[in-house]
């Protein structure tokens, strides 16, 4: 079964223009949560998807960031326009509640490292 | 304000020894207790998970204790090997937020 994925990878792009990134969760999964690690800090929630609407943005830094999850599936994060203290890594991760599961363990991508310079 | 401590950014120690790790948190009420593997330019990897109402869980070499009243979680790796090194992560999940809140990790190095 394949994992989270994420794409790009890595992604350098200058202050101002935009940059979109996504992330493929693990099939079935209705979850699907964005978090970003900034340099030298703790990784930080950013929003959560259940299918294809948003059950929680409130850690989204400012309306900059788009994220969408069109048909439930695969989701975007688009950041427009970037500014310098955007760099860090974003993770997604996918989860599933498993029947009598009231907690379930999250899944992670491998992370897009973002450069914005 | 809510916050969560691992005790060290970094800590070393010798093959065959167990490494103990610690995470306290203020100004929380977590539903439960997670623990997550990183390893450098990869994802966070799930490892364990412990309930509030839970005093310890173990899997293989590994244990986690919950105490409430202190607000700590201790996590431990026995008989310690170098492919142990990495970064671990204590995260939070409380009821409420429904989202996971990370520490910043603690480096582990297990020396051959």
């Amino acid at each position: 079964e394949a994992g989270v994925t994420q794409f790009p990878s890595h992604s350098v792009i200058e202050k101002g223009q935009t940059v979109t990134l996504r992330c493929d969760p693990i099939s079935g999964h209705d979850n699907l949560y964005w978090y970003r690690r900034v340099m030298g800090k703790e990784i930080k929630f950013l929003l959560h998807f259940v299918k294809e609407s948003k059950q929680d943005e409130s850690g989204m830094p400012n309306n900059r960031f788009l994220a969408e999850r069109t048909g439930g599936t695969y989701s975007t994060l688009k950041v427009q326009p970037a500014e310098l203290e955007d760099s860090g890594v974003y993770f997604c991760a996918s989860s599933q509640v498993k029947r009598g599961a009231r907690t379930p363990e999250a899944f992670f991508g491998q992370g897009t490292r973002l450069t914005v310079v | 304000s809510q916050k969560i401590e691992q005790n060290s950014e970094a800590l070393n120690i010798q093959e065959g020894k167990t490494a103990t790790l610690t995470c306290n948190y203020t100004n929380y009420s977590p539903a439960y207790l997670q623990w997550y593997r990183q390893d450098p330019g990869r994802g966070p990897v799930f490892l364990l998970l412990i309930r509030e109402n839970e005093k310890e869980k173990r899997k293989e070499r590994l244990k986690v204790t919950f105490d409430t009243t202190l607000k700590q979680s201790l996590f431990h790796i026995t008989a310690s090997q170098p492919a142990d090194s990495a970064t671990y992560l204590c995260a939070l999940f409380s009821g409420s937020a429904r989202q996971l809140t990370f520490g910043s990790g603690t480096q582990l190095t297990v020396l051959p």
